[in-house]
């Protein structure tokens, strides 16, 4: 088992409509999560992060955190073409010191 | 506020060739320095990590190496080049102290030939 799991995707979505974007992680003692967007080329870039259970919102952007089923996602609201890019999952486990643990991403396209 | 900077940002280098790749941190101190590989299509995998100058901890064993001179730079090197180290090299800090964030440069895009 991955130790933090996203689907490759691509996951479509129309301008406009709500994207969701899921992740799901193995070590139930894991402390610190984080969603970071990457364009094609380009290094990744932190756009939300979430310690304790529950929604954390950001403008047109909503993390969920539930530890006890140890899954955290990512709500784009009121998607944009320019939202179209790859979406990481990172997780800061329980051991490990300073390191972070990335999903694979999720490809997310907008259509215009 | 913080800068982080990576330079080449693109390099082709023959097979057996050696490496050199810098980053250097502005704007903090005593900062938490990673690297990380990610080849066309796949996920990032970290390669070495340091929490202090001289500290060095190596995640995969291969032909790379790191360095961390002074406190706010880091090196990764490799004497003799393989095909498979083509890839977009990416170098990340985090403030430490109980902070997890990490920020990534800009990126090298390695080619080797």
């Amino acid at each position: 088992q991955k130790e933090v799991e996203q689907n490759s995707g691509p996951l479509s979505v129309p301008e406009g409509a709500i994207a969701s974007l899921n992740c799901t992680y193995s070590d139930r003692g894991s402390q610190s999560f984080f969603w970071y967007r990457q364009y094609s080329g380009k290094s990744p870039e932190l756009i939300m992060s979430i310690y304790s259970n529950g929604d954390k919102e950001d403008g047109r952007f909503t993390a969920q955190l539930n530890k006890a089923s140890q899954y955290v996602s990512l709500l784009i609201r009121d998607s944009q073409p320019s939202d179209s890019a790859t979406y990481l999952c990172a997780v800061k486990g329980r051991t490990g010191g300073f390191k972070t643990i990335f999903g694979a991403g999720t490809r997310l396209f907008v259509k215009a | 506020s913080q800068t982080i900077h990576q330079w080449p940002a693109t390099l082709v280098q023959p097979v057996g060739s050696p490496l050199s790749l810098e980053c250097t941190v502005e704007g903090t101190s005593n900062p938490n320095l990673y690297w990380y590989r990610q080849a066309a299509g796949r996920g990032l995998q970290l390669l070495f990590y340091s929490v202090g100058i001289g500290q060095i901890s190596s995640e995969v064993p291969q032909n790379l190496s790191a360095s961390r001179p002074q406190d706010r730079q880091f090196i990764l090197s490799s004497k003799k080049l393989l095909l498979s180290d083509s890839g977009f090299y990416l170098c990340a800090w985090n403030p430490g102290t109980g902070q997890y964030e990490q920020y990534f440069g800009p990126g090298t895009r390695l080619t080797v030939t």
